[in-house]
């Protein structure tokens, strides 16, 4: 069965503090790896697209990474705001497309 | 503000009742995407359509319907309704069938009492 896991459920951060959100997945036909940012209330919010292992992307203070098994959410000294919950998706091609999304990553980020 | 808008925001009703849940696209998309989000399930899908047509099926009910009219926008019929379906529902659009790079509305509350 196909499963995305992502982990820590929570996490609390000073400001400043780098730290990294993971989300592994065991999969059949992945064709993508999406990252999005949740806020209360919100609906998700599109940051990153990744294909294939070894790919890299940035936005401001985020940084995702692509391997085999699993990607990562590097947060580089994070601020008051970027507290939200991170979703991690994979798109599969198996017949169709779809998507599963984990079940994300709380962050707290602390002044 | 992701261009896709859904209606209503709330919606409060009992069980057993019937309840349609709207959603218009981001100019340009052709598919649009339905979700339910629930505390101890995370985002779910539920099912997609594409230019009007049904295009994949997820997780959703028997007692769950929708259809996505000529001018693109989309509804969700919820019936029989119970308590288990209190949940936040998004609809996600995209421009093609691929459903990379999903654009969310805020989503509606349902609490059914």
């Amino acid at each position: 069965e196909d499963q995305v896991t992502q982990s820590p459920e929570a996490l609390r951060l000073q400001e400043g503090e780098s730290s990294s959100l993971n989300c592994s997945y065991t999969v059949s036909g992945l064709r993508g790896l999406f990252w999005y940012r949740q806020d209360p209330g919100k609906g998700p919010e599109f940051l990153f697209t990744l294909y294939s292992a070894g790919e890299e992307k940035e936005k401001e203070r985020l940084k995702a990474t692509l391997t085999k098994k699993e990607s990562f959410l590097h947060i580089t000294a994070p601020k008051p705001e970027d507290s939200a919950t991170y979703l991690c998706a994979v798109l599969l091609h198996t017949g169709g497309f779809k998507t599963i999304f984990g079940a994300g990553t709380r962050l707290f980020v602390k002044a | 503000d992701s261009g896709v808008t859904q209606t209503p925001k709330h919606l409060i009703t009992a069980t057993g009742q019937r309840v349609t849940l709207r959603c218009s696209p981001r100019s340009g998309d052709l598919s649009v995407y339905w979700y339910q989000q629930s505390l101890d399930q995370g985002l779910q899908f539920l099912i997609q359509y594409y230019n009007g047509e049904e295009r994949a099926k997820g997780n959703i009910l028997e007692r769950f319907s929708a259809q996505q009219f000529p001018d693109l926008h989309s509804e969700l019929n919820l019936s029989s309704l119970e308590l288990g379906d209190s949940a936040l529902y998004f609809c996600a659009s995209s421009v093609g069938t691929r459903d990379e790079k999903l654009f969310f509305g805020s989503g509606t509350q349902l609490s059914v009492l």
